[in-house]
């Protein structure tokens, strides 16, 4: 089946600092991927979505400036949370929607702890 | 927009039993609905969808319904076994070309007892 892989895995960071996460589509091409973040015990929040190419289009709430999305191929989508503080700590997943069939398909996620 | 309601939060059976898990949508232009598995500390795992010209789906132990009048949607899992322990999520979107934002559920964390 098709896979969706994110890097880092787990990530600790100063506050303060950018971190950088990756996800790809390995074995399908994907216009468009989303990235969501989810609290501990909470659901999947929407983040924005991203398109290949494009600019992403961010979800109500969301600050674009501090979430940095770029989709230059059709296989990687990164997202950089800039100035990261504390409460930016969360479980980021990210999807990809093959291109041929459709289907959404989920990264593993990247945990990210800000101290 | 699109809000979906999940019951119950958390569902505790015996190994053997069924397990049934509740959605509402608020939106009837939604057409795809999808059912989620979520381990710890890993993202979520597709383990069945419906869209809406369909009633019913089976897949095995797990099955959904959809009731497009009362905006319903509901996973039923049958003879549950512990390693059906984990937290599921339901979702709702408009699935068409380039418009397939998924709209997740709170989720329902399920325990499965031997």
């Amino acid at each position: 089946g098709a896979v969706v892989s994110q890097h880092p895995s787990r990530v600790i960071c100063k506050s303060g600092t950018s971190v950088k996460i990756e996800c790809r589509s390995l074995d399908f091409q994907a216009t468009t991927m989303f990235w969501y973040r989810q609290f501990p015990k909470q659901s999947l929040m929407l983040m924005a979505t991203s398109n290949e190419g494009s600019k992403a289009t961010y979800e109500q709430g969301v600050e674009k400036d501090k979430f940095l999305i770029n989709h230059a191929s059709l296989t990687l989508s990164t997202l950089t949370v800039t100035s990261a503080h504390p409460e930016d700590s969360s479980f980021y997943i990210c999807s990809a929607r093959d291109r041929l069939t459709g289907e959404q398909y989920f990264g593993p996620g990247t945990r990210l702890t800000v101290t | 927009g699109e809000n979906v309601e999940q019951h119950p939060s958390t569902l505790s059976v015996q190994e053997g039993d069924s397990a049934v898990i509740k959605c509402t949508y608020s939106d009837s232009a939604s057409n795809y609905f999808p059912w989620y598995k979520q381990e710890l500390g890993k993202g979520p795992q597709l383990i069945i969808d419906i869209r809406s010209n369909v009633g019913e789906k089976k897949d095995q132990r797990i099955a959904v319904t959809l009731n497009k009048t009362a905006k319903h949607f509901s996973l039923h899992i049958t003879e549950t076994q512990p390693e059906d322990s984990a937290v599921y999520f339901c979702a709702a979107s408009i699935k068409g070309w380039n418009t397939d934002k998924l709209i997740f559920g709170t989720g329902t964390r399920l325990q499965v007892f031997p």
